[in-house]
């Protein structure tokens, strides 16, 4: 089983619409978690951390489920920008250090 | 601005040949990264270093070398004994990287090819 798993997509969404992805993980000791945005052929870029108590910041909103061991990203009023790829990043934090395992991402195309 | 720079952005590596990759940052970051991202599959964990003169494998750190002498620089060596290092190479600091969240921020990435 990888240690982090996410569905692979694509979702294809016209715009405005609501989109949501989970993304589980099994190491139940990790520390910390992330949603990153992948465009083509570009380096991930930090979309929002993910905390305990769930955030949001304008259109998307993170909630941690530690129980059940997933993170969830919500996408409202999809946009033609929002196309790219969502990774999710589970710190593991061996030893103190920060590490961060990655999903494989999920691929996200938003149409007219 | 502070960031990370990696270069070159396209590098052509010929059978039996080693190849460095480098990785410079301004942020003042301590621990720094090195991934490995083949197409449609995520991020996987070459060499990281938590501080100067140190270092830890990842999970795929055979065929790969680094050194880290400076807090700025974490360069990253491809040898031959890497079999397929065709990918896309990624560096990443970890430290402040959204207001004041802390997660990694990445270099734009090199894309290596064998020819």
């Amino acid at each position: 089983r990888k240690e982090v798993e996410q569905d692979p997509g694509p979702f294809n969404v016209p715009e405005g619409a609501t989109v949501a992805f989970n993304c589980t993980y099994s190491n139940s000791a990790s520390q910390s978690f992330f949603w990153y945005r992948q465009d083509c052929r570009k380096e991930p870029k930090l979309l929002m951390s993910v905390y305990s108590s769930g955030n949001e910041d304008g259109r998307f909103t993170a909630q941690l489920n530690r129980a059940s061991q997933y993170i969830s990203l919500l996408i409202r009023d999809s946009k033609l920008s929002d196309s790219a790829t969502y990774l999710c990043a589970v710190n593991t934090s061996p030893g103190g250090y920060n590490k961060l395992i990655f999903g494989a991402g999920t691929r996200l195309a938003v149409h007219p | 601005d502070g960031g990370i720079t990696q270069s070159p952005k396209y590098l052509f590596r010929k059978e039996g040949q080693n190849v460095t990759l480098s990785c410079e940052q301004n942020l003042n970051h301590d621990a720094m990264y090195w991934y490995r991202q083949d197409p449609g599959q995520g991020l996987r964990l070459i060499y990281y270093s938590q501080i100067v003169n140190d270092f830890q494998k990842g999970d795929i750190a055979e065929g790969y070398s680094v050194s880290r002498e400076k807090k700025e620089s974490f360069p990253l060596t491809v040898t031959s004994a890497q079999k397929n290092p065709t990918a896309f190479y990624l560096c990443a600091s970890w430290g402040p990287s959204l207001g004041e969240d802390y997660g990694y921020t990445f270099g734009s990435g090199t894309r290596l090819t064998v020819v």
